[in-house]
């Protein structure tokens, strides 16, 4: 079975630092990997995701992920955040076939400080 | 292009009332999964439907849900003698073909049960 782990249930950063935000997954077939951004009260918005191809993949708002198949990681990143990168941000991992369900981690929430 | 409708975004029902949840996807999107957050954890699959088909309700609990997505209007979600352990955020998300290379989401329902 897949599951997805979020390690860091909270992030605090400063403005224009960079910061990390780490997902590990376990599955015993190939996946398909997602990052998506919630701000509060609101839905779930696609930040990017990785289908194939290369393993750094480049999102909005600056963000970018690292698929990394040895580790099982797909850790996303961002150089410098701004006040507003201030949400919660999930990752999630899903089957190429068979399956359409998405997995979700516990997420992380990114509180970046002024 | 109208994103995934979801309402209302808020409802409040007493224990043992009923809670319907609308879902309208996105323009030309006949795939429709529901999704629950309960608090402090990641979103977790409930159910999929196709236009008048349930093709999947593995993780929809057995007794007091359902769903529905008629030929004519929004998808529904109907809880039954709601308890305090339902208050959560529903999530519906659509996609336009089968498969899970993407699916948008919905701004969610937060249901509170008093």
């Amino acid at each position: 079975a897949q599951s997805v782990t979020q390690l860091d249930s909270q992030v605090p950063v400063f403005e224009e630092a960079p910061v990390e935000l780490r997902c590990n997954y376990s599955s015993s077939v190939s996946v398909y990997l997602f990052w998506y951004v919630q701000y509060p009260n609101q839905g779930l918005q696609l930040l990017l995701k990785y289908l194939s191809g290369s393993t750094l993949v480049k999102g909005i708002n600056g963000f970018e992920a690292e698929f990394n198949k040895s580790q099982t990681s797909f850790h996303l990143r961002k150089p410098s955040v701004h006040i507003s990168d201030t949400a919660e941000y999930f990752c999630a991992v899903s089957e190429p076939s068979g399956t359409y369900k998405y997995i979700f981690g516990t997420g992380t929430r990114l509180k970046v400080l002024a | 292009n109208a994103g995934v409708m979801q309402n209302p975004r808020h409802l409040v029902r007493r224990r043992g009332q009923e809670a319907r949840l609308r879902c309208s996807p996105m323009k030309g999107h006949s795939h429709v999964y529901w999704y629950r957050q309960l608090p402090e954890e990641g979103l977790k699959f409930m159910v999929y439907l196709q236009k008048e088909n349930i093709i999947d309700e593995s993780g929809m609990p057995k007794e007091r849900f359902s769903a529905e997505f008629p030929k004519e209007g929004p998808s529904i979600l109907r809880i039954q003698q709601v308890v305090r352990g339902d208050s959560a955020a529903y999530f519906c998300a659509s996609s336009r073909e089968a498969g899970n290379t993407e699916a948008f989401f919905g701004q969610g329902t937060r249901l509170t049960v008093v």
